[in-house]
């Protein structure tokens, strides 16, 4: 199996621009998870689907962020417009069923933002 | 204020030294993992523990889940260049609140 891909692996873009970061969850996987992680606040959850649907999106940190699963084979994390404070590494994961199953990560997107 | 604190930050150490690195929280966890991250890659899952004074073995590491289910260990015995790494805790509450701690960065000497 391929485990999780995302893509892409690093992106650079000015303020105000819009960003798409994608994910491919492993096959047969119904969990999606997306984090940001960073040196002041770690790993964060941002929200997670089960079943393509959206269950907490407590995460998210405004409006600026959404996120969609149109199917059970991709994902997509878009921020517009995008901000310096939203540099990280961004990680999408999956799992068989939720947060008690073991959640695979990809490999991230390490995004800057100038 | 993070609502897992992992302790120590940072530690850097001899090959064949023993380490534990310690996450703590004021709030009772349903369940907890440990991850190992990598540079450049994602953390990858070590553990969960789900009962509340569970301690589980893997080879050379040993995690242990406090009584109160508020707390966790991770020993690591004779630790080699190997073992390097970033040692997440993460902690479930509640049916769909899920936690990461702060990290405990390792670096293991040869």
């Amino acid at each position: 199996d391929a485990g999780v891909i995302q893509s892409p692996r690093h992106e650079v873009t000015e303020m105000g621009q819009e960003v798409t970061l994608r994910c491919k969850p492993i096959s047969g996987h119904n969990s999606l998870f997306w984090y940001r992680q960073t040196m002041m606040r770690g790993l964060e959850l941002l929200i997670y689907f089960n079943n393509n649907v959206p269950i907490d999106d407590s995460g998210m940190p405004e409006d600026r962020f959404s996120a969609k699963m149109p199917n059970a084979s991709f994902s997509t994390l878009k921020i517009q417009p995008s901000e310096p404070r939203d540099s990280a590494v961004y990680f999408c994961a999956s799992s068989l069923g939720g947060l008690l199953y073991e959640q695979y990560f990809g490999p991230g997107t390490r995004l800057t933002v100038t | 204020t993070q609502l897992l604190e992992q302790s120590p930050q940072f530690l850097s150490i001899q090959e064949g030294e023993n380490l534990t690195v310690y996450c703590n929280s004021s709030s009772v966890f349903s369940s907890l993992q440990w991850y190992r991250q990598e540079p450049g890659e994602g953390p990858v899952l070590l553990v969960t523990v789900v009962t509340g004074g569970e301690v589980k073995k893997l080879k050379r590491l040993t995690f242990q889940f406090g009584d109160a289910r508020k707390d966790s260990s991770l020993h690591i015995t004779a630790a080699q260049p190997g073992d390097t790494g970033l040692y997440l805790c993460a902690g479930r509450y509640n049916f769909n609140k899920f936690y990461f701690g702060s990290g405990t960065k390792l670096n293991v000497k040869p």
